[in-house]
């Protein structure tokens, strides 16, 4: 099947800082790819949808100058959370869909712990 | 926009038995309702999924029902054994799976008893 990676699987870092998280389709293209976070025994929210070439489309509550999106490739999405706090702790996990199936295939997501 | 709620939040049923999670949704633009398997601490896994064209759809133990009209869609895993137990989610697309993000909704915990 599809395959999606992330890199970093974890981080920690320290309040304040900026952190990068990089979203890759393996095998396939994908002019769009979805960011979404997970709080612990929490469901999924999407927090952007990232478009190669163009602008993120940020979903209503999400600071787009806190969470900057750059669709650098048609195989690479990142996600930087800049600045950050310890509320920004979480899950944060990108899928990008694939024609054919027409469906969405889910990276292995990326755990931020801020202190 | 669009809201998926979920039912029950937890599930418990004795290995063999069937378990049936439900979700309604909110905007009847919805055409795509796929159902993700959750391990923890790992990505959600695609199970099934079932567009608005069609009411029902089966891949061998699971199946997954939909009611467009009453706008609600059903989970169904039959013969449950333990490797079942895991969180599922419920989603909701306007767009098909590729063009729009989805709609989650809270997760049902699934318990096989042995």
């Amino acid at each position: 099947g599809a395959v999606v990676s992330q890199h970093p699987s974890w981080v920690i870092c320290k309040s304040g800082t900026s952190v990068k998280i990089e979203c890759r389709s393996l095998d396939f293209q994908a002019t769009t790819m979805f960011w979404y976070r997970q709080f612990p025994k929490q469901s999924l929210m999407l927090m952007a949808t990232s478009n190669e070439g163009s602008k993120a489309t940020y979903e209503q509550g999400v600071e787009k100058d806190k969470f900057l999106i750059n669709h650098a490739s048609l195989t690479l999405s990142t996600l930087t959370v800049t600045s950050a706090h310890p509320e920004d702790s979480s899950f944060y996990i990108c899928s990008a869909p694939r024609q054919g199936p027409d469906t969405q295939y889910f990276g292995p997501g990326t755990r931020l712990t801020v202190l | 926009g669009e809201n998926v709620e979920q039912h029950p939040s937890t599930l418990s049923v004795q290995e063999g038995d069937s378990a049936v999670i439900k979700c309604t949704y909110s905007d009847s633009a919805s055409n795509y309702f796929p159902w993700y398997k959750q391990e923890l601490g790992k990505r959600p896994q695609l199970i099934i999924d079932i567009r608005s064209n069609v009411g029902e759809k089966k891949d061998q133990r699971i199946a997954v029902t939909l009611n467009k009209t009453a706008k609600h869609f059903s989970l169904h895993i039959t013969e449950t054994q333990p490797e079942d137990s895991a969180v599922y989610f419920c989603a909701a697309s306007t767009r098909g799976g590729g063009a729009d993000g989805l709609t989650f909704g809270k997760g049902t915990h699934l318990i096989i008893q042995p």
